[in-house]
Formats: structure tokens, C-alpha cells, sequence
């Protein structure tokens, strides 16, 4: 069975910093383009990142690039968010997502919430 | 960026129902489209990808159709699973980008 369970996030100050986690089991992470999409509280879904199999291609929205940073550890069966110099507007649930191929999402984590608040 | 409307924002059926939601890009994305639903509190599910293509266990009152610029998503018969927000995703180019939503709600 595949799974995805995202965790990491928690209230942060604004201008701090937080790594999301995403470990994964039932399939050969190493073999997998992975996401991370957000959701702003009663929002919509907001592609964040993605990156490829052996992590040698990353793609990011524009309005992200240079403050947060998607990575992957494949001997760990973990993608990972380093996300820095938060802002009140990044508090959103955090998916990490598989791609069945190259931006053909199928499976989703839980989510994990991130407040960014003073 | 690629932009997605969707339409209706909202809309209310009964069960049993024949459902469509429109999906509208603003340039060309070579079929590259998707749909996801999503439940109150829950993550989204991936419905179909390529326009048409069923993922994995998908019930075939899912379809999906289109071209060009105008898609939709059809709900045969309306079950009461169903009810949930629907989300279209253009991946022709990158950023990824997805429709506002449309909600579906019980009549």
C-alpha cells in the first residue's frame, strides 16, 4: 500500500524557518518524481515544487523560488521542504504528493500544517 | 502562467444526478489536464489525468473529456461519495496550476 505521511509543520514567527518531512513506504521512492502542494486555509490547491526521481531537476512556483527549497533523500524513502523566511501568507496544509510520471499526480499525504503567526 | 477557470464555483445536485464541470485554460496545454476531489479536512484524491484517463480504482462514473481550451469533468449518476470539491490542474508547463474548484453540494 502506498503511503505518504507528511510531518514537520507547527507555528513559526514570521521570518523563521521549517523543514517539512514527507517519509514514504510501499513503492520504490527512488523511482518517483515527488511534490509538495499547499492549501491556504479555505483555499485552493497551490502547486509548490517538484522534483525528480534522482533529484537532478527541481521546478518551483515563481513566487517561492530562493525561500524555500525541495529535496529528497532516497536511501531515506524522504522528500523533504526547507522553507525560509516565512511569511503570514505561506500558513497553508503542506501535501506531498507522487507523480505517476512526470507531473501526473497520483497518490497524497495527509497534510501537515503550517501557521506562520506572531 | 497557465491560467484554469473553472465553472460552476458551486453548484447543487441531487443523487443520481448527471454532474458537469467546466474547465477553462488560457493557452494550450497539449492534454495535459487533470482532476482531483476533495473532501472536507481530507487531501485531495487524484481522479483522472490526460483529460480521460482513470487512475486506479476510480469509479466509471468519472469522466472526463475536451480539447483545446474548454474540458469537463462528468459525474454519470451522482452517488453520495461524491459530494466534494473538484479541482482541474493544467501540466503542460511549469508552474503546475489548478482551477479555483467547484464545489458540489447536495440539492
Amino acid at each position: 500500500e502506498v503511503q505518504l505521511v507528511e510531518s514537520g509543520g507547527g507555528l513559526v514567527q514570521p521570518g523563521g524557518s521549517l523543514r517539512l518531512s514527507c517519509e514514504v513506504s510501499g513503492f520504490t521512492f527512488s523511482s518517483y518524481w515527488m511534490n509538495w502542494v499547499r492549501q491556504a486555509p479555505g483555499k485552493g490547491l497551490e502547486w509548490v515544487a517538484n522534483i525528480k526521481d534522482d533529484g537532478g531537476e527541481r521546478y518551483y512556483v515563481d513566487s517561492l523560488k530562493g525561500r524555500f527549497t525541495i529535496s529528497r533523500d532516497n536511501a531515506k524513502n524522504s522528500l523533504y521542504l526547507q522553507m525560509n523566511s516565512l511569511r503570514v501568507e505561506d500558513t497553508a496544509v503542506y501535501y506531498c504528493a507522487r507523480d505517476l510520471a512526470e507531473a501526473v499526480t497520483d497518490y497524497w499525504g495527509q497534510g501537515t500544517l503550517v501557521t506562520v503567526s506572531s | 502562467d497557465i491560467q484554469m477557470t473553472q465553472s460552476p464555483s458551486s453548484l447543487s445536485a441531487s443523487i443520481g444526478d448527471r454532474v458537469t464541470i467546466t474547465c477553462r485554460v488560457s493557452e494550450g496545454i497539449n492534454n495535459y489536464l487533470a482532476w482531483f476531489q476533495q473532501k472536507p479536512g481530507k487531501a485531495p484524491k487524484s481522479l483522472i489525468y490526460a483529460i480521460s484517463s482513470l487512475h486506479t480504482g476510480v469509479p466509471s462514473r468519472f469522466s472526463g473529456s475536451g480539447s483545446g481550451s474548454d474540458f469537463t469533468l462528468t459525474i454519470s449518476s451522482l452517488q453520495p461519495e461524491d459530494f466534494a470539491t473538484y479541482y482541474c490542474q493544467q501540466y503542460h508547463r511549469y508552474p503546475l496550476t489548478f482551477g479555483g474548484g467547484t464545489k458540489v453540494e447536495i440539492k
